[in-house]
């Protein structure tokens, strides 16, 4: 069965540092993959996706996300963080040509001033 | 992206008692999905549909029940309401144009007294 690890529960940042939040998942071939932010008491709002071709994919919010096959990686990257960043972001996969999504549990960004 | 819609955001409701989320989505997606998120954690899907009358259970074992009457509408029905039942919902549809990438409502937070 497919599997998704955000290794960092927690993550605190200041605003303008740059951000990196890691996602692992074990499966065994390429799967398409996301990334999606929650606002407090929000609902998901998507912020990119890999189905194929460049590993570098640009998303809404000045983030970005690169896929590594070698390492199972799909992290997600922004140079300067701004205030309203702060929420929680879940990565997620689904496997080639199935919609059906597994999510990891998520990292909670905070930014300091 | 699509307009899905969730009614009501917020309910508190005592021990027993019948309830019906509402989801609609109006961007005529056959796919739809209901998640069950709590607190802190990732979310885990507990039923699924791909089109009218057609209903299937998630990885996560749940005692609501759900129907698909009309493409736009995919309610969530719990017979008698407990208090494990307290978490968020939240409902989404998939865009088969942009491979099944899966877009949320805002979410209804349910509270079991």
């Amino acid at each position: 069965a497919q599997s998704v690890t955000q290794p960092d529960i927690h993550i605190t940042v200041s605003e303008g540092a740059s951000l990196e939040l890691r996602c692992n998942y074990s499966y065994g071939a390429t799967p398409y993959l996301f990334w999606y932010v929650q606002s407090p008491g929000q609902g998901l709002q998507l912020l990119l996706k890999y189905f194929s071709g460049d590993t570098l994919v640009q998303g809404i919010k000045g983030f970005e996300a690169e896929f590594k096959r070698s390492q199972s990686s799909f992290n997600l990257r922004k140079p300067s963080v701004h205030w309203s960043d702060a929420a929680e972001y879940f990565c997620a996969v689904a496997p080639f040509g199935n919609e059906k999504l597994t999510f990891g549990t998520g990292t909670r960004l905070t930014i300091i001033p | 992206e699509a307009d899905i819609y969730q009614t009501p955001r917020y309910l508190v409701i005592g021990t027993g008692k019948k309830i019906t989320l509402e989801c609609s989505q109006t961007m005529g997606h056959d796919k739809m999905y209901w998640y069950q998120q709590d607190p802190g954690m990732e979310l885990h899907l507990i039923h699924y549909s791909y089109g009218v009358n057609s209903t299937e259970k998630g990885d996560l074992s749940s005692e609501s029940t759900v129907s698909r009457i009309r493409t736009e509408h995919f309610p969530l029905t719990l017979e008698s309401a407990r208090p494990s039942h307290t978490s968020q919902y939240l409902c989404a549809s998939s865009d088969p144009s942009r491979g099944e990438t899966q877009y949320f409502g805002p979410g209804t937070r349910l509270l079991v007294l």
